[in-house]
Order: structure tokens, then sequence, then C-alpha cells
């Protein structure tokens, strides 16, 4: 079942933060974080794995709550560069490396 | 390298032809995706490998067939197009797990059915 991801689009001032949410139903082993930029393939940014981890990707944090089975990704700072479109993919137990993509978050940092 | 190539970048295909999309890695994945981006839409998975010789389904497989000979390719087979193919086609690979095993992603296809 595919994640739901929050909110839907978000529109920043650069130099301002953001929280985007992904939820699944499902129980989770890991969760994938990708932007895609208009036109473009997805870029992948990060993983976290069960255990509550917690990574950074420039400015550009993630943590995973296994027990509510959601993560969030937090955009601090923000940068023109981040604008796009961000994807929260899941990856279920004993389901290989294969994932569940969610419906995306468009974000549009403005100067 | 190249990491994930794809092509054709853009096709389009009348109603009921059929075509191959192909897709080589240079990585030495043994994982390899193939996924559908509708306009605005999330990525569906079509079908997946483990490696050469293993396949299987994916949430969206009706309509086309892969196969996967060698590690390096994973060509999607498209038969009998329909309007509802028209779409943006990824294909992808990652590694076995172990440290950020995440995905590497071709330019993808754009394909028009009309």
């Amino acid at each position: 079942q595919q994640p739901v991801q929050s909110p839907q689009a978000v529109i920043l001032r650069e130099g301002e933060d953001a929280v985007i949410n992904c939820s699944s139903s499902k129980a989770l082993y890991s969760v994938h974080w990708y932007r895609q930029k208009h036109g473009e393939a997805p870029v992948f940014l990060m993983i976290l794995l069960k255990g509550g981890e917690q990574k950074g990707h420039e400015k550009i944090s993630a943590s995973f709550n296994e027990k509510k089975q959601q993560s969030s990704l937090y955009l601090t700072a923000s940068q023109l560069s981040y604008s796009g479109t961000y994807f929260c993919g899941t990856e279920q137990r004993a389901a290989g490396n294969k994932l569940t993509f969610g419906g995306g978050t468009r974000v549009l940092v403005k100067p | 390298n190249a990491g994930v190539t794809q092509t054709p970048k853009f096709r389009i295909l009348k109603i009921g032809q059929s075509m191959t999309l192909q897709c080589t890695q240079d990585m030495n994945h043994n994982y390899m995706y193939w996924y559908r981006q509708d306009p605005g839409m999330g990525l569906k998975l079509i079908y997946y490998s483990v490696g050469a010789g293993i396949t299987d389904k994916g949430e969206v497989p009706n309509g086309y067939n892969v196969s996967r000979s060698t590690t390096e390719d994973f060509p999607l087979r498209l038969e009998l197009a329909a309007p509802s193919q028209t779409s943006v086609y990824f294909c992808a690979s990652s590694r076995l797990r172990g440290t950020d095993y995440g995905y590497t992603f071709g330019s993808g296809t754009r394909l028009t059915v009309v």
C-alpha cells in the first residue's frame, strides 16, 4: 500500500524551514527519500533504517519513527536548489529492496 | 561511469504497436527495477529483478514483460500499446543491502501512445 505524504505542496522563502511527512500503514524496514527536479530523474538523498536513526544531507535531515511507521524530512535554511518534488519510498520487511513510493511533496523555494 | 542508461529518451507509438525500452547499468548492481510515473504522480513499480535470470511482478505489470539475461541489462517490453501506457518510464538499479543502498535512476523514457 502506498505511503501517504503530507503536505502535498509547500512554498518557502529562501532561508525558511519545512517538514515533509511520510506515513505507512504497514510495518517498515526502511524509508528512502528522493528529490526530483522537473523533467529529470529522482535523485537519492538518504535511507533511514528501523531504529529511529536520523541522517543528514547538506542541511536536509530525516528521522524514522519505527513504532508509528512514520518518517519526516527536514529542510533547514532552505536554498533555491531545494526546489523540486520530494518522494519517500518505503520498504516492507522481507520485501527485498523493493520500494513503494508516496505521491510526492512539491517544494518551491522563492528568493 | 555512466550509471544507468535508458534508450530511447522519447517515443511515440500507435495503439497496438510493440516496443522494447532498453536499460543498462555499469555499476554491477544485482537489483534492477522498472517504474512508471504518470504526470504529477508518484512512481509505480512494474517489474523488478534481484539478479540475472530472476524477475518478478510489481504493482502494475499488466501489458509489460521483462527479461534479465545479464547483470547489466534489464529491457522492458510493451506488447499491444494502449493509451493508458502513456507515461514516463524509469529504470533503476541498486546493490544488495549495505550502507546507503539507494536507487540510481536512469534519465527516463517518455512514451506517448496515440
